[in-house]
């Protein structure tokens, strides 16, 4: 069964670096997804993605995110200028058709030093 | 804004006993439901999910109820095992965004 790829699966960085989360989409899905999950807390809308362009984007995803998709394949997330609230279980999500249904990866742990 | 409230936040259950979970939603535009199963180290896998037309549906040994009234909806584990023991969300989905629950922790005892 295909299945959404991401990595790093475990991330540690320094406060203040810039950071890459990489993501390899269901190859036939159109819609992307970021979530992120701090430890002990639910799941939380980030950004989606349709067209080369944002759909939509929580209070959360602030200047200091972007998504990209550089290629036919990938699709990144980055945190510019990393902060200590940033460390938690950030997650990939596609779909072939706007919502239904999403289909998840593993998951990045971003560990913010 | 908590959107989507979900309970109970554990639950222990013998082996072939029902599970239930319960969430409820405070936006009435919301149009999709589905529940998703996560063990540790992984991420939320798609269980079942529902549409607010439908009240109740069934797959294998998990069905969702829905009550569009009371803007609530359920999930009931039959014959629960215990490879069912992982977290469940519900989740309630607008414009391509899914707004979760907190999450239930089950743990099926043999």
């Amino acid at each position: 069964e295909p299945e959404v790829t991401q990595t790093p699966s475990h991330q540690v960085t320094q406060m203040g670096q810039e950071v890459i989360l990489r993501c390899v989409p269901i190859s036939n899905h159109l819609y992307f997804y970021w979530y992120r999950q701090i430890l002990g807390q639910k799941v939380e809308f980030l950004v989606s993605f349709y067209n080369n362009e944002i759909s939509e984007k929580s209070e959360i995803f602030d200047d200091q995110f972007s998504v990209e998709r550089p290629d036919g394949s990938n699709f990144t997330l980055k945190i510019r200028s990393t902060k200590l609230e940033d460390s938690a279980m950030y997650f990939c999500a596609s779909s072939t058709r706007g919502v239904e249904p999403q289909h998840f990866g593993d998951g990045t742990r971003l560990s913010i030093l | 804004q908590q959107q989507v409230k979900q309970s109970p936040q554990s639950l222990i259950v013998q082996k072939g006993g029902i599970s239930i979970i319960n969430c409820a939603y405070e936006n009435t535009a919301f149009d999709y439901f589905p529940w998703y199963q996560q063990f540790p180290g992984k991420g939320p896998a798609l269980l079942i999910a529902i549409r607010p037309d439908v009240s109740e549906k069934k797959e294998g040994r998990f069905t969702i109820s829905f009550n569009k009234s009371a803007k609530q909806f359920s999930l009931h584990i039959m014959d629960s095992q215990p490879g069912d023991s992982a977290t469940y969300f519900c989740a309630a989905s607008i414009n391509y965004k899914l707004s979760f629950g907190a999450g239930t922790t089950v743990t099926v005892r043999a």
